[in-house]
């Protein structure tokens, strides 16, 4: 059941920009995106709801085709902490009990 | 927001012994989980906590190795029982119910060592 994440990983410059994808095997109700920073705990960035209804952050979106089963998030103007482990979290029927995909590790250099 | 606070922080254990972890939650909270994350890897969900009753566990995971209690809105238990190396890892215990619909809080986790 754990969604695939690709890339696994990416090395980005001050202001690039960056895609990340997410791919479930399932049918979903939500998608969400947590990032880690190494030996912290995830921290929430963005939900996307079924019916196409998004919250989460001001400077990073995301996106949710819900007939593929896939979201995408976009980080765009990459800043120095945006580095860290992100990873998507399914939701299959609203219980909020996630599945968290493989990871996709970013690091921003200067 | 939800504050999590679990313990221990970190243990070494030894092989064939049991730890208990607490979480600790600052507000009630109806959705906790318990959730795994070895080195390097993505976090795997254990079992979801139900108030008075018993935790509902995922594929993988059964009660005898992971009990769980949830005595009330605020607190719950994760044992690790009959513990051995590949249970070393990171568990995460997570709550439901931010100002976004669906939002989870972690508390910072338990890095658990076994020799």
């Amino acid at each position: 059941q754990q969604p695939v994440q690709s890339p696994q990983a990416v090395i980005l410059r001050e202001g690039e920009d960056a895609v990340i994808n997410c791919s479930s095997s399932k049918a979903l109700y939500s998608v969400h995106w947590y990032r880690q920073k190494h030996g912290e705990a995830p921290v929430f960035l963005m939900i996307l709801l079924k019916g196409g209804e998004q919250k989460g952050h001001e400077k990073i979106s995301a996106s949710f085709n819900e007939k593929k089963q896939q979201s995408s998030l976009y980080l765009t103007a990459s800043q120095l902490s945006y580095s860290g482990t992100y990873f998507c979290g399914t939701d299959q029927t609203g219980a909020n009990n996630l599945f968290f995909g493989t990871g996709t590790r970013l690091t921003v250099i200067p | 927001s939800a504050v999590i606070s679990q313990k221990p922080s970190r243990d070494i254990c030894q092989r064939g012994t049991s730890l208990t972890i607490q979480c600790q939650v600052d507000s009630q909270v109806t959705m906790m989980f318990w959730y795994r994350q070895q080195p390097g890897q993505s976090l795997t969900l254990i079992a979801t906590a139900n108030q008075g009753s018993e935790a509902t566990y995922e594929s993988g995971f059964v009660i005898d190795k992971f009990p769980i209690s949830r005595p009330n809105l605020t607190f719950s238990t994760l044992t690790v029982s009959n513990m051995s190396p590949e249970d070393s890892s990171i568990y995460l215990c997570s709550v439901g119910g931010g100002s976004h619909t669906g939002e989870l809080f972690f508390g910072e986790g338990s890095r658990l060592t076994v020799l």
